[in-house]
């Protein structure tokens, strides 16, 4: 069965400093791995993304890593701050089909001021 | 601001009535999806169309039923819900398998549905 497993369920950071989540996926036939970002009533909005080819991503403050031999990947936001707070979703898809995401459980992050 | 448009944003209808949820994009995106969301959890796949053709449904009840009129829209028609069916409902487009296909959902803001 393809499943993305993510943790933590929820994590408090105060400001200023590093929100870690954690993806763990089964199927090696996944080859991209974007990091969804969703705020209250709001659709998700990708925020991040990454391929197998390489083992590392970073956009501003938001880094992907990729541990393909472990089939782990794991999203670390650096000085965290409250405007950051929502839920983030680890996603996994297959390129040679259509973009059907198999999205992680999900993370509620809440940066404290 | 979302280029994915869904309307209404809210929706509350009865066990019987029959009721549509429409969404717009204008980026060129030949693919389209409809998605499930339950609070607290991840979105969850119904249908994709690609070339307004339906290309995969994943086994969502007959109540719900799929329309894709061109390119642009896309349409989810409501009939004789249940309660348990009250979600947010999300639309997504991409360009489809074997094009400028890069991965990326654009997702659009949903719509929160409600069945007394």
């Amino acid at each position: 069965q393809q499943q993305v497993k993510q943790s933590p369920q929820s994590l408090i950071v105060q400001k200023g400093g590093i929100s870690i989540i954690n993806c763990a996926y089964e199927n090696t036939a996944f080859d991209y791995f974007p990091w969804y970002q969703q705020f209250p009533g709001k659709g998700p909005a990708l925020l991040i993304a990454i391929r197998p080819d390489v083992s590392e991503k970073k956009e501003g403050r938001f880094t992907i890593s990729f541990n393909k031999s472990a089939k782990q990947f794991s999203l670390h936001i650096m000085d965290s701050q409250p405007g950051d707070s929502a839920t983030y979703f680890c996603a996994a898809s297959m390129d040679s089909g259509y973009s059907t995401l198999t999205f992680g459980k999900g993370t509620m992050l809440l940066v404290s001021p | 601001d979302t280029e994915v448009t869904q309307t209404p944003k809210h929706l509350v209808m009865g066990m019987t009535n029959k009721k549509s949820l429409k969404c717009e994009q204008h980026m060129g995106h030949r693919a389209m999806y409809w998605y499930k969301q339950k609070a607290k959890k991840p979105p969850e796949l119904m249908f994709v169309y690609s070339y307004e053709k339906l290309s995969i449904n994943e086994s969502v009840p007959s109540r719900f039923s799929p329309e894709c009129p061109n390119s642009s829209l896309l349409n989810l028609h409501l009939h004789a819900l249940q309660p348990e069916d009250s979600a947010l409902y999300l639309c997504a487009s991409s360009h489809p398998p074997g094009t400028l296909n890069t991965g990326e959902l654009f997702f659009g803001e949903g719509s929160r549905l409600t069945v007394l």
